[in-house]
């Protein structure tokens, strides 16, 4: 069964940029879209974006190119930057698979990251 | 973006009781309709997908359906286990978005 686990600061300082990094064991990167998701404190869940295999990307707009997602193979991991960030940025990340039909099917746990100086 | 309201917002049931879980898209989203249960501190999980198809050894007591735009999660026969928030997202086009939740209190 596909693990993934996310991994990175847990407090960033406002303005600076929030870096996730997703571990991606027992599958392969190849042949699958990988996302990003998160949820604000008390609040909703907010996709991201995501990123595909060959390297194609699609990001939220409300994130107004604050975002980027990448992937490296061959460590098969994905990642996500977020600059410029605010306390509004905190919240649980979670790293995703996207499968068939565009589902969301694993998801790692949740990293909380906190925006705060 | 497709705008997804999510009812009711907190529900109370008991063991062996009958509940669902509505969700109405902004706009035709075919069967492009998910859902997810979150629990505090543990990786959320797909219940069921492309609005009806319940995912590989999920519960049989969880199921899906759709009429319209309007979609709904039931889940029969109530276990403790079910204690959980329940999420609807669309997946027909992006940007992707989910209900607002409902916090199921068992």
């Amino acid at each position: 069964q596909v693990q993934l686990q996310e991994s990175g600061p847990g407090l960033v300082k406002p303005s600076e940029t929030l870096s996730l990094t997703c571990s991606v064991s027992d599958d392969s990167i190849l042949g699958y879209y990988w996302s990003w998701i998160r949820q604000p404190p008390g609040k909703g869940l907010e996709w991201v974006g995501h990123i595909f295999y060959s390297g194609s990307t699609n990001y939220n707009p409300s994130l107004k190119n604050r975002v980027t997602i990448s992937l490296d193979t061959s460590e098969n991991q994905f990642s996500l930057r977020l600059s410029s960030v605010t306390a509004a940025d905190t919240a649980v990340y979670y790293c995703a698979r996207q499968g068939g039909a565009n589902v969301i099917d694993y998801w790692g746990q949740g990293f909380l990251v906190t925006v705060s100086s | 973006d497709i705008q997804m309201t999510q009812s009711p917002s907190s529900l109370s049931a008991s063991v062996g009781d009958r509940v669902t879980i509505s969700c109405r898209a902004s706009q035709n989203i075919i069967t492009y309709l998910n859902w997810f249960q979150l629990k505090p501190g543990k990786a959320p999980k797909l219940l069921i997908y492309t609005a009806s198809s319940l995912q590989s050894g999920g519960p049989s007591r969880f199921s899906g359906s759709r009429s319209g735009t309007d979609f709904t999660l039931t889940i029969s026969n109530l276990q403790p286990e079910d204690s959980a928030t329940y999420f609807c997202q669309q997946s027909y086009s992006v940007p992707y978005t989910f209900g607002q939740g409902t916090k199921l209190e068992i």
